[in-house]
């Protein structure tokens, strides 16, 4: 069964604060997402990766920023943490074949910036 | 660029009966479409997609969706709901023609309730 794990499923950060959300995906996959969710706006792109140590910004990557070091590790990194930064994150995989390929998501991490 | 609206935030739904979930979108080339189900505290479930070909995609848990290229819309449906259904559900499109990476945009999300 294939999998997309995402480290912490609830964290709580104080302002200011440096914070790693970790993603690991075991299908092999070239391409990996952290998305945002919020209620209302739907998801929304922070940053991909189409390759190890490749990355493209997303719709809202200010705050944020990217790792890939491995192929099967994509973290998503909140230099200093700020209150707005609450929220669901989620990170997705799929594979390069084509546009017509869906994504496989995480169980997702909610962060609560106090 | 490329969108995809989803008109409804929540929809009520007596159980047994049929459901429907509205999408419409826009891109400038052919739409890859999909749609994911999430359920409370979990991440996105993929459900079904549209690629080419019959504009009725079946997919998990007997849900159905319908590609309409004249009315830009791929709703999703089930003929019989259950209580088990209830979850936010997303529509999402990818336009063949962006280049690179090609981008997905999901919509808003819509809430659907379904009433023993």
């Amino acid at each position: 069964d294939v999998k997309v794990t995402q480290s912490s499923r609830y964290l709580v950060k104080r302002t200011g604060e440096k914070v790693f959300l970790e993603c690991v995906q075991d299908m092999d996959h070239e391409n990996m997402f952290w998305y945002r969710q919020d209620p209302g706006l739907g998801l929304r792109l922070i940053y991909f990766s189409y390759d190890v140590k490749m990355k493209e910004k997303g719709d809202i990557p200010e705050g944020y920023s990217v790792s890939r070091e491995k192929k099967e590790r994509f973290s998503l990194i909140l230099e200093s943490a700020s209150t707005n930064q609450t929220s669901m994150y989620l990170c997705a995989s799929s594979p390069a074949t084509g546009g017509g390929t869906e994504a496989f998501f995480g169980q997702g991490t909610r962060l609560t910036v106090v | 660029a490329q969108s995809v609206a989803q008109p409804e935030d929540q929809v009520n739904v007596a159980e047994g009966n049929p459901l429907t979930v509205k999408c419409t979108y826009s891109v400038s080339g052919n739409p890859y479409l999909f749609w994911y189900v999430q359920y409370p505290n979990r991440g996105l479930q993929f459900l079904l997609k549209y690629i080419t070909g019959d504009n009725l995609v079946k997919g998990s848990y007997g849900f159905e969706a319908e590609f309409n290229k004249s009315q830009t819309s791929f709703h999703l449906k089930k003929p019989s709901a259950l209580v088990s259904d209830s979850a936010l559900y997303f529509c999402a499109v990818r336009d063949s023609l962006s280049g690179g990476y090609q981008k997905v945009t999901f919509g808003t999300g819509t809430k659907l309730q379904v009433i023993p």
